[in-house]
């Protein structure tokens, strides 16, 4: 079993949808949790950071994270054809290396 | 303020060659990290340098090792390549003196080995 796990997708969705990613993973020593957008043959560019349980938001995303339930998710409102790229969940115990699910292929349809 | 940057972009060797990719770190940054990232996958740890030292290491051969410079920027080696190394390598830096030390990301170099 891997350390996190990530639906696969791909994800189609009209535009202005609301669209939810989610992870689930198995160590309970992550404590800090992050959500990276890639875009085609590009790097990661993280997009939210959370640390422990609780939400988070900034502009049209939201983070939450459920440490009890092991599961993350990351919400986007008013979805937009640009925000199409593949999202990643990574995680990790702080300080050192990052664990990542995946991916997620998302398609904003205009 | 540049970004991570790393060097070259793309790279095309064949098997049982030897390569190095580089990486400077985000201004005020001291750590870096390097991920492989297959088609598809999401990227795997390989290891992480602070003060010019190894601080942690994924499961990656020992046909992989790492450098630190004292100006933080740091190289990938990778030795006698096999055709399952072409991957995307990405390097990421982060502040140790910061929660969590969030890691900021480069464009990765694309590595083919025919």
């Amino acid at each position: 079993q891997k350390e996190v796990e990530q639906d696969p997708g791909p994800l189609s969705v009209p535009e202005g949808a609301i669209v939810s990613l989610n992870c689930t993973y198995s160590n309970s020593a992550f404590q800090y949790f992050m959500w990276y957008r890639q875009y085609s043959r590009k790097g990661p560019e993280l997009l939210m950071y959370t640390y422990s349980s609780g939400n988070k938001e900034d502009g049209r995303f939201t983070a939450q994270v459920d440490k009890s339930s092991k599961y993350i998710s990351l919400f986007i409102r008013d979805s937009q054809p640009s925000d199409s790229a593949t999202y990643l969940c990574a995680m990790s115990a702080g300080g050192n290396k990052l664990v990542f699910g995946a991916g997620t292929i998302l398609r904003v349809k205009s | 303020d540049a970004g991570v940057t790393q060097s070259p972009t793309h790279l095309i060797k064949t098997r049982g060659q030897q390569v190095t990719l580089r990486c400077s770190p985000k201004s005020g940054h001291d750590t870096v990290s390097w991920y492989q990232q297959a088609l598809g996958q999401g990227p795997q740890f390989i290891f992480q340098y602070y003060e010019e030292e190894e601080r942690q290491r994924g499961n990656f051969p020992d046909r992989f090792s790492g450098h630190q410079f004292p100006n933080y920027s740091s190289e990938l080696n990778v030795n006698a390549l096999l055709l399952g190394d072409s991957a995307l390598y990405l390097c990421a830096s982060s502040f140790s003196g910061s929660v969590g030390e969030t890691q900021y990301f480069g464009p990765g170099t694309r590595l083919l080995v025919l």
